[in-house]
């Protein structure tokens, strides 16, 4: 059973980096597929912000494409979502999972809150 | 591009069925046949139970069944039991380089 746990920190202050780390188990980051972060926020609702494969190569959402980076790291299992330039509407719940393909999440994390606040 | 719409909260007793609603547009709902459907109990991970509009994952009970007509899919939970109160969600395939439209959300109360 692949599991997924995000980690990171729960306060940002703006204009800050947000940076979050997924951890995977019962699977190979190295597997085929993709792996993904999406969040949700009261006044947006759910919003996928990219996705990256065991490659390296990354997809991203087009209206954060600017601030957004991911990146795999093979030797600890676990991909990494870094948001920069954040404000208070990047408050949100953020999920880590996990795509086999045909565009469907195949596993998620539990989620963390992250809070943008001076 | 919007999100998917879906009812706020639906319910049923135990052993009878709800059917939640998820419309979209032709653009995305109606033109691609990937429509996944998640549940979302309090405190967990969200669970995948229905992708490509109608096949379940090994292990999700065959309670748990979905369909499309147009730009609307639809999930059905047959024989309501008390485990399947939690939040329901569904998306689809955006096309292009959004990939992912998601549902506003279905809260299901089992009465």
């Amino acid at each position: 059973q692949v599991q997924l746990q995000e980690s990171g920190p729960g306060l940002v202050k703006p204009p800050g980096t947000l940076s979050l780390t997924c951890a995977v188990s019962g699977a190979s980051i190295s597997s085929d597929g993709w792996w993904g972060w999406v969040r949700q926020s009261p006044g947006k609702g759910l919003e996928w912000i990219g996705d990256i494969g065991h490659s390296g190569s990354a997809n991203y959402n087009p209206s954060l494409k600017s601030r957004v980076t991911m990146s795999i790291d093979k030797s600890k299992n676990q991909f990494s979502l870094s948001l920069t330039s954040v404000t208070a509407v990047d408050t949100a719940l953020y999920y880590c999972a996990y795509s086999s393909g045909w565009y469907r999440l195949d596993y998620w994390g539990q989620g963390t809150l992250v809070t943008v606040s001076s | 591009q919007s999100a998917l719409t879906q009812p706020p909260s639906a319910s049923g007793s135990p052993g009878q069925s709800v059917t939640i609603s998820c419309t979209g547009t032709s653009s995305d709902v109606g033109y691609y046949n990937y429509v996944s459907w998640y549940q979302q109990s309090p405190g967990k991970a969200p669970k995948l139970i229905i992708s490509e509009v109608s096949k379940r994952p090994p292990g999700v009970p065959d309670r748990f069944s979905g369909s499309k007509s147009g730009n609307t899919a639809s999930l059905t939970v047959s024989g309501l039991q008390a485990e399947d109160e939690a939040d329901y969600f569904c998306s689809s395939y955006g096309g292009g380089t959004n990939p992912y439209v998601f549902g506003t959300g279905t809260k299901v109360t089992v009465l």
